[in-house]
């Protein structure tokens, strides 16, 4: 099935860095939305866009709609070790409707 | 409150045993999706349930894959003849519409192991 072009595949980490990720698609969304999951959970929803352009922030995580609304980004500053984890990106596009995701960006700690 | 449970959270099948895996959606949460997550992939979208209504199936791999949601609460999804390329986890998601929205909140998942 189809599934977002996410980047990158994994990073590691040192507390207090600040992350970046991003997700592209070759087609239009109308909602774009950054899940978390960790091992043995369901994703959880982090942060949801609704308006091409829209920059959204949920503590130290901010998320922007592309203009274009075939892509999206994630940052996440001051990293810290619960942080780690797999974030996926998923698109939709009506107001309702299934979730096309990503791979997923794993981050992991830097030993 | 009460999120997205499912059971069973594990289940090992031998190659050619009928599966059913259950899912409670959040009460009140008119939608219910299913999603099949592969190791190291994204969820990829399976069945759509509005109500009782199931709205769209073009994701389910084969005919071997039935869901139902028959009094539009409670949803199974039934794996008949399983075989190895089935393993996965299978996560159900609800969502209930807020201002016009709907975002959906995923639970645990059942992890399916074909043997």
């Amino acid at each position: 099935g189809q599934q977002l072009n996410q980047s990158p595949q994994s990073m590691f980490i040192q507390e207090g860095e600040d992350v970046s990720m991003n997700c592209t698609s070759s087609s239009i969304f109308n909602t774009w939305l950054w899940y978390k999951q960790d091992p043995g959970e369901g994703p959880v929803l982090l942060i949801a866009l609704y308006k091409a352009g829209e920059l959204t922030s949920n503590g130290r995580l901010t998320a922007q709609f592309g203009i274009t609304r075939k892509d999206s980004f994630l940052n996440i500053s001051a990293s810290i070790p619960s942080d780690v984890g797999i974030y996926f990106c998923a698109g939709r596009r009506g107001s309702q409707g299934n979730l096309i995701f990503g791979k997923g960006t794993k981050l992991s700690v830097k030993p | 409150g009460a999120g997205v449970s499912q059971s069973p959270r594990y289940k090992v099948a031998k190659r050619g045993q009928d599966v059913a895996l259950r899912c409670d959606p959040i009460s009140g949460h008119v939608s219910l999706f299913w999603y099949q997550q592969a190791l190291g992939q994204g969820p990829e979208f399976l069945t759509y349930f509005q109500n009782e209504a199931q709205l769209d199936k073009s994701g389910l791999p084969s005919d071997r894959f039935f869901a139902e949601r028959p009094e539009g609460s409670v949803s199974t999804l039934k794996i008949q003849r399983t075989q190895q390329e089935d393993s996965a986890v299978y996560l159900c998601a609800s969502s209930l519409r807020r201002e016009g929205i709907y975002e959906q909140y995923f639970g645990p998942g059942t992890r399916l192991t074909v043997t």
